[in-house]
């Protein structure tokens, strides 16, 4: 089952907006990761926070974690039309034995950002 | 220096073709994986190799076979090809478990 959910699907503003994307989770998590996925390409990471952590920065992205409500946001401030892109949470799944675990990722958020 | 390079990056075939996508990466790490993206752009893993030795296999149709021959190289052939195999296929590696997965750039497969 689908462990990471996106929302919006979709998302359109403007350059120099800030813009929000949020993902719900279902089950007890190590990490959480959002990746980057430009059209006709491959995902690229942009940031992992711990179960432990509530916030994180990285350049103009900013992610957050609520464990009790298992949801992350990932928040691009002053957007730019190079930020347009799907955006994808992920989760590690505990259900597998060993180190390795297994990433899940959600349905995604397409990020259009008009110049 | 591309770090996880997978060709053919399109192939269309008939139903019923056998084919294999080839997959290296050049970053060291242990664990290589296929996933598979359909249309709606929703993403599922195939399979996970470490260090050459299987570590998942989801609920694929035994027409796929994943081929380690080193632990920088993954590949990945399908028997029998039908038209739900239509789909986007990426490698990807990591070297922590799956803490920052690289990927590649995908093979579009189309099943005519």
């Amino acid at each position: 089952s689908q462990q990471g959910e996106e929302d919006p699907q979709a998302l359109s503003i403007q350059e120099g907006e800030n813009a929000t994307m949020n993902c719900s989770y279902k089950t007890s998590i190590n990490n959480l990761q959002w990746y980057r996925q430009n059209s006709g390409r491959g995902l690229v990471h942009l940031i992992l926070i711990r179960s432990n952590e509530r916030e994180k920065h990285s350049g103009r992205l900013r992610v957050t974690l609520d464990t009790s409500k298992k949801s992350s946001s990932l928040l691009i401030t002053a957007s730019r039309a190079a930020d347009t892109a799907s955006y994808f949470c992920a989760t590690d799944a505990r259900n597998y034995g060993g180190s390795q675990g297994n990433l899940i990722f959600g349905k995604g958020t397409k990020l259009s950002v008009k110049p | 220096d591309t770090a996880v390079s997978q060709t053919p990056k399109y192939l269309v075939t008939q139903m019923g073709n056998d084919k294999s996508i080839k997959c290296e990466q050049n970053l060291g790490h242990d664990t290589m994986y296929w996933y598979k993206q359909d249309s709606k752009k929703f993403l599922k893993i195939m399979f996970s190799y470490n260090n050459k030795e299987l570590i998942i296999n989801e609920t694929v149709p035994n027409r796929f076979s994943p081929k380690s021959p080193d632990k920088a190289h993954l590949n990945l052939h399908i028997n029998s090809l039908e038209l739900g195999d239509s789909a986007v296929y990426f490698c990807a590696s990591s070297q922590r478990g799956v803490e920052k997965l690289f990927f590649g750039s995908g093979t579009q497969l189309s099943v005519l």
